[in-house]
């Protein structure tokens, strides 16, 4: 069955206190690795695509790279404003064309 | 661009109600997908559509349904609401398949009760 599971739930960080979150997969037919940052009250924003393993992306205090099995997000030096719950989904197209989204992790950065 | 847009923002339904929320993109984009988010559960499929005129089941369709009839408008029907349809609703769009940039956007979802 295909399954994606996030870890940890929820993350605690001072501010410049780098960490990672890990996104593990199982799934047939994998298109693509997808992280999204979701805000209270708002819809999922889309932050980086993964197609192959040992690829790697950027962006900002942000980076995700992917295993065969599994991704890591790793937040350096994060600022408050980097709280949000961030989620990762595969794309498949097994049988049909979908995203299998985690439950995500929230993060909370203190000042 | 506009990006994709959900409306209503808000709404409450009494148990057996109908209703239609509404979704929209102007990035003519291929495939539209509804979902539903939970807490705990993530983000579940609904229905999905690969371009005009074609529809299909996700994870969670019993209860809602959709039709694709432009490229621009995915609209989803709940035929007769009921507690469990409590929940956040997302409609998303992207390209389809084997194009580079597919990755989904979002729009800022409909929060619907159901009494």
């Amino acid at each position: 069955e295909d399954q994606v599971t996030q870890s940890p739930e929820a993350l605690r960080l001072q501010e410049g206190e780098s960490s990672s979150l890990n996104c593990s997969y199982t799934v047939s037919g994998l298109r693509g690795l997808f992280w999204y940052r979701q805000d209270p009250g708002k819809g999922p924003e889309f932050l980086f695509t993964l197609y192959s393993a040992g690829e790697e992306k950027e962006k900002e205090r942000l980076k995700a790279t992917l295993t065969k099995k599994e991704s890591f997000l790793h937040i350096t030096a994060p600022k408050p404003e980097d709280s949000a719950t961030y989620l990762c989904a595969v794309h498949t197209i097994w049988i049909t064309d979908k995203l299998i989204f985690g439950t995500g992790t929230r993060l909370q950065v203190f000042p | 661009n506009a990006g994709v847009t959900q409306t209503p923002k808000f709404q409450v339904l009494k148990t057996g109600q109908s209703m239609t929320l509404q979704c929209a993109q102007d990035m003519n984009h291929e495939y539209m997908s509804w979902y539903r988010q939970d807490p705990g559960m993530g983000l579940r499929l609904i229905h999905y559509s690969v371009g005009a005129g074609i529809t299909d089941q996700g994870e969670v369709p019993n209860g809602y349904n959709v039709s694709r009839s432009t490229t621009e408008d995915f609209p989803l029907r709940l035929l007769s609401a009921a507690p469990s349809q409590t929940s956040v609703y997302f409609c998303a769009s992207s390209y389809y398949r084997d194009r580079e940039e597919n990755e989904q956007y979002f729009g800022p979802g409909t929060r619907l009760t159901v009494t």
